[in-house]
Parts: structure tokens; C-alpha cells; sequence
């Protein structure tokens, strides 16, 4: 059973262009996370999302940031007109279900994006 | 203003003795708390966890302590070892919240020397 699976890991990007990280859940999971890790700090909640829905999206930010996690596919985080502070490790976690608030995360591996 | 946080970047220690990390919240209404661990290059990977309702929650070599008046969680891993070595992350939600909206710490490295 492959876990959360994040591409690219690494991504380079020159302001004003767009981000596009994707995020597959593990198997049977259909609830999925964003994360935002700047250097020297903790992961900050972006979004909640199940399929074809937002749940909880009270982290992102207001402009230039979006998510969507559609019935078919991975799910997708979109940044566009990048600028250097967007520069941050992201990371998605997803779980099976949320029968309480207690449901346990699995994470991927990130996706190290970087704004020249 | 920080919900939860760890106050001590990073911790080192001699294999064998015990690692305390620490964490403190402000927000009265978490009331479920976990602690990650995190490798280079790596996602977070859960840990241990422990419900208000409880004060101490062991797995193996782990233990999570709860101290709901002082609003003060600590994790002590004994004996430490070397594959310790990581970011550990404290996370906390609460009443109210879905349980993807975890508030993080900005975690303590962990060294432990052989």
C-alpha cells in the first residue's frame, strides 16, 4: 500500500510564473491536507479538502492561492504569480475517515518549492 | 500570537538517557494533542497522541505526559537512541475544529550521540 505520494519534490519557479503540486492520497483515504513549512518554523494548516469539496480552507491565503481535489485524480494546490515568500516546503497529509477530530495524518514527502 | 509552542529549538543527548521534549499551548479549547517526527527531506510521521481526558499515554520506548492546568504537554523517549535523531513537532486541536486543522509547534531538534 504506497503512502501519500507528492510531485514534484522539487520545484523551481521564477516569480509571476504558477505552481502546481499534486498530492495522491494513500489508498482509501478521501481526505486530504495542505501544509505550508517555512524554514525555521512549524507547518502551518492551509486547506481541508474531501473529494470534489472544501472543507476548511481558513488557512489559505486570500490571493493567488488555490486547491482543488477532484472526483478523479490527485489532488492539486495552485499558486500562481509566485513570489519569493511563496518559497516554503509543502506538505499533504490525508486520512481514511473523520469519524472525530482524532483521525491519524499521513504525510507525504513535501514538495520543495523555491521562487527565484 | 502562537498557539502552541516549543520553546527549545534543540535538544541533545547522550544515547541511552532519556529526551524530554516540551510544549505549551494558550488555547483552552484543544483538548487532543500529538507529537510528529520528522527526518530530512521527509514528511511528518505521527508519533504518539493523547486525549485531555487522559494525563499519560506510553507506547514502547514513548511516553506523552498532559498537565491540562499548567497547559503543558511533554514527550520523554527512553533510553534515546540515534535513529531518534529528528524534528520533533507538538500539534494540538480542539472543540470546534476539524481534525485536519492541526495547530504545529515549530518543533525541537533532537540530537542523541552515540
Amino acid at each position: 500500500n504506497a503512502g501519500v505520494m507528492q510531485n514534484p519534490r522539487h520545484l523551481v519557479r521564477r516569480r509571476g510564473q504558477e505552481a502546481r503540486l499534486r498530492c495522491s492520497p494513500m489508498k482509501g483515504h478521501s481526505h486530504v491536507y495542505w501544509y505550508r513549512q517555512l524554514p525555521e518554523e512549524g507547518l502551518k494548516f492551509m486547506v481541508y479538502l474531501q473529494k470534489e469539496n472544501i472543507i476548511d480552507e481558513s488557512g489559505m491565503p486570500k490571493e493567488r492561492f488555490s486547491a482543488e481535489f477532484p472526483k478523479e485524480g490527485p489532488s492539486i494546490l495552485r499558486i500562481q504569480q509566485v513570489v519569493r515568500g511563496d518559497s516554503a516546503a509543502y506538505f499533504c497529509a490525508s486520512s481514511p475517515l473523520i469519524s472525530a477530530r482524532t483521525d491519524t495524518q499521513y504525510f507525504g514527502p513535501g514538495t520543495r518549492l523555491t521562487v527565484l | 500570537d502562537q498557539q502552541v509552542k516549543q520553546n527549545s529549538p534543540s535538544l541533545s543527548v547522550q544515547e541511552g538517557r532519556i529526551s524530554i521534549l516540551n510544549c505549551d499551548y494558550t488555547n483552552s479549547m484543544f483538548d487532543y494533542f500529538l507529537w510528529y517526527k520528522k527526518y530530512p527531506a521527509e514528511g511528518p510521521t505521527f508519533l504518539i497522541s493523547i486525549s485531555s481526558i487522559k494525563d499519560k499515554n506510553e507506547d514502547g520506548r514513548f511516553t506523552v505526559f498532559l498537565n491540562k492546568s499548567a497547559k503543558h504537554l511533554s514527550l520523554h523517549i527512553v533510553p534515546s537512541q540515534p535513529g531518534d535523531s529528528a524534528v520533533y513537532f507538538c500539534a494540538a486541536s480542539g472543540i470546534g475544529t476539524n481534525a485536519g486543522k492541526s495547530t504545529f509547534g515549530d518543533g525541537t531538534t533532537l540530537t542523541v550521540k552515540p
